[in-house]
């Protein structure tokens, strides 16, 4: 069974930049897997940051971007701010029909 | 405004069954694609399963852990999407959030605010 991967944690300095990965067990990650990213702060509905790769959902602000870097999917947080701090998960589109979440990176700004 | 409203959620015994109901309002829901996404106590994101809008067949997809137990319908007339969960075990303690999915592109949409699955005897 597919395992998409991601760092457990991370941590950035205010102001500083940071990138998150999100990797498979087995192979790598294209744009045709139409990668996507989601904020999770603790007790909310997930929020939708960038979809396709490197499209920012609607209100996004243009801090996080979303890439190819290597054979993983990318989100790159620049200029970090205190209310980034949250979980982030990115999302695979799977050939077979179904969607795999990875793990998730709860990112501590400090 | 689009918005989704889960319902339904509750304490179950192991064995049992539950299901769940999602209304929508605010966008076109017979076009849409719709998801349900779990997520255990303490733990990460998940995907559960998918439905097409009916010109896409309105088939069905599922994660492999609920593949046989779960199924996700939905009545357009009615802008509402459901979860019928058989076979309850514990590890499908978790709060049910629906979700729209994008036609092409695949990514969430909008999501509700999640109903609460609790499976213990």
């Amino acid at each position: 069974q597919t395992v998409v991967t991601q760092e457990p944690s991370f941590s950035v300095s205010p102001g500083g930049t940071v990138t998150l990965t999100c990797g498979l067990s087995s192979g790598s990650v294209s744009t045709n897997y139409y990668p996507s990213w989601y904020q999770q702060t603790p007790g909310q509905a997930p929020r939708t940051l960038i979809y396709s790769t490197n499209t920012r959902s609607s209100g996004v602000p243009d801090r996080f971007s979303g890439s190819i870097l290597g054979n993983k999917a990318a989100l790159t947080i620049t200029g970090a701010q205190a209310d980034d701090e949250s979980d982030y998960y990115c999302v695979l589109f799977m050939g077979s029909g179904i969607s795999v979440f990875g793990g998730g990176t709860k990112l501590t700004v400090l | 405004e689009v918005q989704l409203m889960e319902s339904g959620g509750g304490l179950v015994k192991p064995g049992g069954s539950l299901r769940l109901s999602c209304a929508a309002s605010g966008f076109s829901f017979n076009n849409a694609w719709m998801t349900w996404v779990r997520q255990a106590p303490g733990k990460g994101l998940e995907w559960v399963g998918r439905i097409k809008r009916k010109t896409d067949g309105g088939t069905t997809d599922y994660a492999a852990p609920v593949k046989g137990r779960f199924t996700v319908s939905r009545d357009d007339s009615k802008n509402t999407l459901y979860l019928q969960m058989n076979s309850l075990n514990t590890e499908d303690t978790a709060v049910y959030y629906c979700t729209t999915q994008a036609r092409g592109s695949y990514y969430l949409g909008y999501w509700g605010q999640g109903t609460l699955v609790t499976v213990s005897s």
